[in-house]
């Protein structure tokens, strides 16, 4: 399996331009998680899906931050338009769901993104 | 409000000795406790776990402590290694439909030769 796969690995862009950040899980995962990694946060949830579904969007800083998963294998999250403290390494990572366990969440490369 | 703290964000040990990283909690309904290691340009990777009805689990070089009464737990690794050089991120999980996960802010480690 080649593990959760995340693209582009590395996004430059302007102040005010859309992002579109890309996950593919790992098959036959039913959960779906994306994070923001940030020196003074460290790792903030930012949404996660269950069998597709948004559960929780709680962490989802602002209305220019929106995620989808439209099907089991891809999901994407966007920024419009990009600030520049939006600044960070956002990871997806997927989990299993098995009854009775705490479901190891699996992370991807994670993709590193500068607002300029 | 952060939920489960790290209070140290670096940590030097010397090869061979012990590295003891520490986290504390706030939320009493966590049910599990894990910690996760972080290379340069990776993702977290998932290193041992410990369930809220165990006060400790081990796996080769490392053990987890939890002591619930004080809501902290802490990570052992013995004897500490350079390759073990990594940021360690603590996460406690809460199931609301799935197990979501808290994630500490994470704390640097540095085994020196």
């Amino acid at each position: 399996d080649a593990g959760v796969i995340q693209s582009p690995r590395h996004e430059v862009t302007e102040m005010g331009q859309e992002v579109t950040l890309r996950c593919k899980p790992i098959s036959g995962h039913n959960s779906l998680f994306w994070y923001r990694q940030t020196m003074m946060r460290g790792l903030e949830l930012l949404i996660y899906f269950n069998n597709n579904v948004p559960i929780d969007d709680s962490g989802m800083p602002e209305d220019r931050f929106s995620a989808k998963m439209p099907n089991a294998s891809f999901s994407t999250l966007k920024i419009q338009p990009s600030e520049p403290r939006d600044s960070a390494v956002y990871f997806c990572a997927s989990s299993p769901q098995l009854a009775g366990e705490y479901n190891e969440q699996f992370f991807g490369p994670g993709t590193r993104l500068t607002v300029l | 409000d952060q939920q489960v703290k790290q209070n140290s964000p670096s940590l030097s040990v010397q090869e061979g000795r012990i590295s003891i990283l520490n986290c504390d909690y706030t939320n009493s309904m966590f049910d599990y406790f894990l910690w996760y290691k972080k290379y340069p340009a990776e993702g977290p990777t998932f290193l041992i776990s410990i369930s809220s009805i165990k006060d400790k689990n081990e796996d080769g070089r490392f053990t987890v402590f939890l002591n619930k009464s004080a809501k902290h737990l802490s990570l052992h690794i013995v004897p500490s290694q350079p390759g073990d050089s990594a940021v360690y991120f603590c996460a406690a999980s809460v199931f609301t439909g799935t197990y979501k996960y808290i994630f500490g802010t994470g704390t640097r480690l540095k085994v020196l030769a």
